[in-house]
C-alpha cells in the first residue's frame, strides 16, 4: 500500500511552453500533498503544500504564479510550470500524506527545458 | 526554523566495512526523522524512520539509525557494507508537532562511495 504515481517520468519541452505534473496517491486519500524540486547533484527543496480543496502555500522564494498547483481530489495535486525556462529544468518530487504522519514520495519528473 | 546538517559530502568505504554517516538537526519541537537512499535519476527511498519511542531503530536493507535527543543527531549506521549501497543519501525532519502537516526539510546529502 501507500503508493504514489507521478506523470510524466520525463518530460521535454521548449522554453516559453508550460508543462503539467501529475501526483496521484494509488491506494489512499492524501489529505494534504507536497512539491519539490531537485537540481543535479543538490538536496531537496520543498516548494509548496497543498490542501484538496484549498490555495497552495509556497515556500518563501517560489513564485506561485509560475508554479501552478492544483490539489482538485484527495488522490490528484497538479504542478503546471508556466512558461519554462532552461533554468526551470530540474527533477520534480511529490510526496503525499494520509492522516498519518510518514509522507510517501512518487517516483520523481525530470524535467529538461530546451 | 527546522534545519538539517549532513557534516560530510563524501564518504568512501571499503566493501565490508563498516558505516556511519552522520546527521544533526535543528527543530523546535518534537521531530519526525527520515533517511532516505537515492541512486542515481532514481527517487527515494526510505530506509528508515522515527517518531517516537526506541531511540533505536532498524530500517531495511540492514541498517539503524540512533535518534539522540540531547545532541540533537540521528546518525545511520551499517555494519558491513556492500557495494550495492554506493548511492547518495539524506537526512530529512518533518513536523512532529504540527502533527506531520509541514514538509519535510532535507539536508545537503551523503555521497557514499564503497571501494572493492
Amino acid at each position: 500500500g501507500a503508493v504514489v504515481s507521478q506523470h510524466p517520468s520525463r518530460v521535454i519541452c521548449k522554453s516559453g511552453t508550460s508543462v503539467k505534473i501529475e501526483c496521484r496517491s494509488l491506494d489512499f486519500q492524501a489529505t494534504t500533498m507536497f512539491w519539490y524540486r531537485q537540481f543535479p547533484k543538490q538536496s531537496l527543496m520543498l516548494m509548496a503544500t497543498s490542501n484538496e480543496g484549498s490555495k497552495a502555500t509556497y515556500e518563501q522564494g517560489v513564485e506561485k504564479d509560475k508554479f501552478l498547483i492544483n490539489h482538485a481530489s484527495l488522490t490528484l495535486s497538479t504542478l503546471t510550470v508556466t512558461s519554462a525556462h532552461p533554468e526551470d529544468s530540474s527533477f520534480y518530487i511529490c510526496s503525499a500524506r494520509a492522516p498519518a504522519p510518514e509522507p510517501f514520495f512518487g517516483p520523481g519528473t525530470r524535467l529538461t527545458v530546451l | 526554523a527546522q534545519s538539517v546538517t549532513q557534516p560530510d559530502i563524501h564518504i568512501t568505504v571499503s566493501e565490508g566495512a563498516s558505516l556511519e554517516l552522520r546527521c544533526n538537526y535543528s527543530y523546535g519541537a518534537t521531530p519526525y526523522l527520515f533517511w532516505y537512499v537515492q541512486s542515481p535519476g532514481q527517487g527515494l527511498q526510505l530506509l528508515l524512520k522515527y517518531f517516537s519511542g526506541d531511540t533505536l531503530v532498524q530500517g531495511i536493507k540492514g541498517f539503524e539509525a540512533e535518534f539522540k535527543r540531547s545532541q540533537s543527531s540521528f546518525n545511520l549506521r551499517k555494519p558491513s557494507v556492500h557495494w550495492s549501497d554506493a548511492a547518495e543519501y539524506f537526512c530529512a525532519v518533518g513536523g512532529g508537532s504540527g502533527g506531520g502537516a509541514d514538509g519535510l526539510t532535507f539536508g545537503k546529502g551523503t555521497h557514499l562511495i564503497i571501494q572493492p
